[in-house]
C-alpha cells in the first residue's frame, strides 16, 4: 500500500523558514517523480514544485522560485520541502504526491496524495 | 488566476449528466496529458483521469474525460450524492515550465 506521510509544519513568522518532508513506502520510490501542491484554506490546489526520480531535473512555480528548494533522498525514501522568506500568502495545507512517471515535468498526473501538512505563516 | 479555467460550480440532479470544461492554451492542454482529480471536502485530492482519458483502476466508468486542442472535458453520468465534491483539472505548461490546475469546479448534486 502506498503511503505519504508529511511533517514539518507549524506556525512561522513571515521571513521565517520551515523543512516539510514527506516519507514515501509502498512503492520504488527511486522510479518517480515528486511534488508538492498547495492549498490555501478555502481556495484551489496551487502547483508548487516537482522533481524527478533521480533528482536531476526540478522546477518551481514562480511563486516560490528563490525561496522554496526541493529535494529527495533516495536512499530514505524521502521527499523534502525548504521553505525560506515565508510570507503570508504561503498559508497553507502542502500536499506531498506522487507523480505517474519518472520525470519532474510529467502531465500524466499526481496519483497518491498524503493528507498535507498545515503551513502558517503569522504576523 | 488560474493559467486553466474552470466554471465555479455546476450543478444536476441525481442521475443526470454534468460535464466540467476546463480551457487552457497551446503551451498547455494543447501540447500535454490532462489529468482530473476529486477532492472531497476535509480529505486530500484523488486522481481520477490520467493521460486525457484514462480512469485510475476502481474509478467507476460513470467518470469519463476528453481532450481535444485546447480543452478538456470532464463527464460525470448517473449523478450520486457522493459525487459531490471539487473536481480539478492539471497539467504541464511549456512556457511556465511547471505544472498548472485549473481553479477547480464545486459540483453540487440537487
Amino acid at each position: 500500500e502506498v503511503q505519504l506521510l508529511e511533517s514539518g509544519g507549524g506556525l512561522v513568522q513571515p521571513g521565517g523558514s520551515l523543512r516539510l518532508s514527506c516519507a514515501a513506502s509502498g512503492f520504488t520510490f527511486t522510479r518517480y517523480a515528486m511534488s508538492w501542491v498547495r492549498q490555501a484554506p478555502g481556495k484551489g490546489l496551487e502547483w508548487v514544485s516537482s522533481i524527478g526520480a533521480s533528482g536531476g531535473d526540478t522546477y518551481y512555480a514562480d511563486s516560490v522560485k528563490g525561496r522554496f528548494t526541493i529535494s529527495r533522498d533516495n536512499s530514505e525514501t524521502t521527499l523534502y520541502l525548504q521553505m525560506n522568506s515565508l510570507r503570508a500568502d504561503d498559508t497553507a495545507f502542502y500536499y506531498c504526491a506522487k507523480d505517474r512517471w519518472s520525470t519532474g515535468s510529467s502531465s500524466s498526473g499526481l496519483d497518491y496524495w498524503g493528507q498535507g501538512t498545515l503551513v502558517t505563516v503569522y504576523s | 488566476q488560474s493559467v486553466l479555467t474552470q466554471p465555479p460550480s455546476v450543478s444536476a440532479a441525481p442521475g443526470q449528466k454534468v460535464t466540467i470544461s476546463c480551457s487552457g492554451s497551446s503551451s498547455n492542454i494543447g501540447s500535454y496529458f490532462v489529468s482530473w482529480y476529486q477532492q472531497l471536502p476535509g480529505t486530500a485530492p484523488k486522481l481520477l483521469i490520467y493521460d486525457s482519458n484514462m480512469r485510475i483502476s476502481g474509478i467507476s466508468d460513470r467518470f469519463s474525460a476528453s481532450k481535444s486542442g485546447t480543452s478538456a472535458i470532464l463527464a460525470i453520468t448517473g449523478l450520486q450524492a457522493g459525487d459531490e465534491a471539487d473536481y480539478y483539472c492539471g497539467t504541464w505548461d511549456r512556457s511556465l515550465s511547471a505544472g498548472v490546475f485549473g481553479g477547480g469546479t464545486k459540483l453540487t448534486v440537487l
